[in-house]
């Protein structure tokens, strides 16, 4: 099984400041890597994803950057807003079927106004 | 509204008594999944069905069962919960297996005693 690890474990950004968020996972054979953000008591809902074949996808204040040769991509909130304080995962495929996601452990983002 | 509903939303039970989450979405997805949510562990998966009558293991299926007899509902059940079982519980769809977007239900915060 695929580890995808995720870090750091909880972040604390001032408004206004940069929230970077890092993962890295094992398995090259896929290229899907998808973000979810998670509200207290609400499910997961997916952010932004990536396919490599970019190093990067901007959406809005949030970015994806993608390196595939350190098998790590990261999620950048540019002038990071209270309200975008909540629970966030990355996640890569377990197999080429695209059948199952791997989760990184998640990281709780607290932005204080 | 496209949505995915779960239920009950909060559950409290004892070891043993055999239960089942309900799980119905109204987007005509293929793909369904069950996911349980611990601290510090993060999303792991426990079954996933790629469409009507076809289902298989995620990364935790033990103790758990499921079947999909219609595409709209994907329900979870626990013969015999046991408080290990304590948990959040995900179910989510999507249209395309998981690399496109997966739609989360909002819960189910189950306690064994």
């Amino acid at each position: 099984q695929q580890q995808v690890k995720q870090s750091p474990q909880s972040l604390i950004v001032q408004k206004g400041g940069i929230s970077i968020i890092n993962c890295a996972y094992e398995n090259t054979a896929f290229d899907y890597f998808p973000w979810y953000q998670q509200f207290p008591g609400k499910g997961p809902a997916l952010l932004i994803a990536i396919r490599p074949d970019v190093s990067e996808k901007k959406e809005g204040r949030f970015t994806i950057s993608f390196n595939k040769s350190a098998k790590q991509f990261s999620l950048h909130i540019m002038d990071s807003q209270p309200g975008d304080s909540a629970t966030y995962f990355c996640a890569a495929p377990e197999d080429s079927g695209y059948s199952t996601l791997t989760f990184g452990k998640g990281t709780m983002l607290l932005v204080s106004p | 509204e496209a949505q995915v509903t779960q239920n009950p939303r909060y559950l409290i039970t004892v070891t043993g008594k055999k239960l089942t989450v309900t799980c119905s979405q109204n987007m005509n997805h293929e793909y369904m999944s069950w996911y349980r949510q611990d601290p510090g562990l993060g999303l792991r998966q426990i079954y996933y069905s790629m469409n009507v009558e076809v289902t298989d293991k995620g990364d935790v299926p033990e103790g758990y069962k499921v079947s999909r007899k219609e595409k709209r509902n994907f329900p979870l059940i626990l013969e015999s919960p046991s408080p290990n079982q304590t948990s959040l519980y995900f179910c989510a769809s999507s249209g395309a297996g998981i690399a496109s977007e997966q739609y989360f239900g909002p819960g189910t915060r189950l306690t064994v005693t």
